[in-house]
């Protein structure tokens, strides 16, 4: 009952450094997410994959880059990591586009930049 | 532009007593409503939908959500609160306008119950 796993759990950076986030999922899900989680914001969406081979940008894209790998595994990176990016990052996965279907989450990684 | 609402931060009940997170909304054409929970170093969790149908509609762990289409609200609501009851819960619409792909998550309201 894996469902969503996310690598790193917690991760402290320096200004300047890159850093890729890890994301898989094992219910066969064709769509995947990445979000951010800030105090007082909810989630907001950074990048999505509708299905493998393809990549869209959210609401907040900018400083982030996306890896669609396979059907399995949805990696995020940061080139140059700013404070403005500590965050709690979520990946999370969806059967499809289709909007009645819930999207499934990972635990999050805890990102610091000093 | 679509978005979502959940006007207060906080509510605090006692354990025991029904209690209600309250939740409205802004869309273009049919809304497709979810709620989630989120536990402390946890991942958000599926609770309940709305898609079309009953406008009450059962989730998990014993909590349900009224879908009032004339004043845009989704509140999440449970007869007899517990203490494990005690999270940060999300509601949520789908962005129909980028093909559903796009979920709006409001800024969350977290739910205390106390024993």
């Amino acid at each position: 009952n894996a469902g969503v796993t996310q690598t790193p759990k917690f991760q402290v950076l320096k200004t300047g450094q890159s850093m890729t986030l890890q994301c898989a999922q094992d219910m066969n899900h064709n769509s995947m997410y990445w979000y951010r989680q800030d105090p007082g914001m909810g989630l907001r969406l950074i990048y999505y994959s509708a299905s493998e081979g393809t990549t869209d940008k959210g609401e907040v894209p900018n400083g982030y880059n996306v890896s669609r790998l396979n059907k399995r595994e949805f990696s995020l990176r940061l080139e140059s990591a700013a404070p403005s990016q500590t965050s709690v990052y979520f990946c999370a996965s969806s059967a499809s586009g289709a909007s009645n279907q819930p999207q499934h989450f990972g635990d999050g990684t805890r990102l610091s930049i000093l | 532009a679509q978005s979502v609402a959940q006007p207060e931060d906080q509510v605090n009940v006692a354990e025991g007593n029904p209690l209600t997170v309250k939740c409205t909304y802004s869309v273009s054409g049919n809304p497709y409503l979810f709620w989630y929970v989120q536990y402390p170093n946890r991942g958000l969790q599926f609770l309940l939908k709305y898609i079309t149908g009953d406008n009450l509609v059962k989730g998990s762990y014993g909590f349900e959500a009224e879908f009032n289409k004339s004043q845009t609200s989704f509140h999440l609501k449970k007869p007899s609160a517990l203490v494990s009851d005690s999270a940060l819960y999300f509601c949520a619409v789908r962005d129909m306008n980028t093909g559903g792909f796009k979920t709006i998550f409001g800024a969350g309201t977290r739910l205390f119950v106390k024993a």
